[in-house]
């Protein structure tokens, strides 16, 4: 099983900043890599897939990079609908792992 | 517009049996695979279960497999998760959401909202 690790846990920023949250995974995952946003007493929505391509209907302030193991998602100028939680997970074999979620809170 | 509505949670008590439905609109149906995603309270998300758009395909994971098995009847447009032998480590919100392809390799594009399965004595 492939493990997807998330860090920081939780990331306490101002609005109108930049952050960068990270995911590693024990194994390659090639680009195989997606990030999701999940709000309290919500199910979660997709904002990448493919490691760097963005939803539909996701704005560009948020961006993802990285491939293999290393992977990135950058919200570029946080809003006050961006704090929640997110998580990524990969979909190169069985199980589709997920990480254990970067909380992003008020500062 | 996609819609996924789940139904079918509730108190269950240890070793006891449930069975969830998803029912889909706004798309093809038996055109999409299909997938079973748990949350525990206060915890993350788990990968549970996935199935192709035909029907021919499952996989599961280990922790649910024997246990938990998804099928789902593209003439109403429905997804199930038949739910047996339960234990106290199931509880969780059951999500349904939608592979982007026939076959459930790929990424989630749509989830429903969830419905509470809690298994407890």
């Amino acid at each position: 099983e492939i493990v997807m690790t998330q860090s920081p846990a939780t990331l306490s920023v101002s609005p109108g900043e930049r952050v960068t949250l990270s995911c590693r995974a024990s194994q390659s995952v090639s680009s195989n890599l997606a990030w999701y946003q999940q709000k309290p007493g919500q199910a979660p929505r997709l904002l990448i897939h493919g490691a760097s391509t963005r939803a539909t209907g996701i704005p560009a302030r948020f961006s993802g990079s990285g491939s293999w193991t290393e992977f990135t998602l950058t919200i570029s100028s946080l809003r006050s609908e961006d704090f929640a939680v997110y998580y990524c997970q990969h979909y190169h074999g069985w199980p589709k792992t997920f990480g254990q979620g970067t909380k992003v809170e008020i500062k | 517009e996609v819609q996924l509505l789940e139904s079918g949670g509730g108190l269950v008590q240890p070793g006891g049996s449930l069975r969830l439905s998803c029912a889909a609109s706004g798309f093809d149906f038996a055109t999409y695979g299909m997938h079973w995603v748990r949350q525990s309270p206060g915890k993350g998300l788990e990968w549970v279960s996935g199935i192709s758009g035909s029907g021919a395909y499952t996989y599961s994971a280990d922790s649910v497999k024997g246990r938990l098995t998804v099928s789902r009847d593209n003439s109403k447009n429905t997804l199930y998760l038949q739910m047996n032998s339960l234990r106290a480590e199931d509880t969780a919100v059951y999500y349904c959401a939608k592979d982007v392809q026939q076959l459930p390799y790929n990424w989630f594009d749509s989830w429903g909202q969830g419905t509470l399965v809690t298994v407890s004595s």
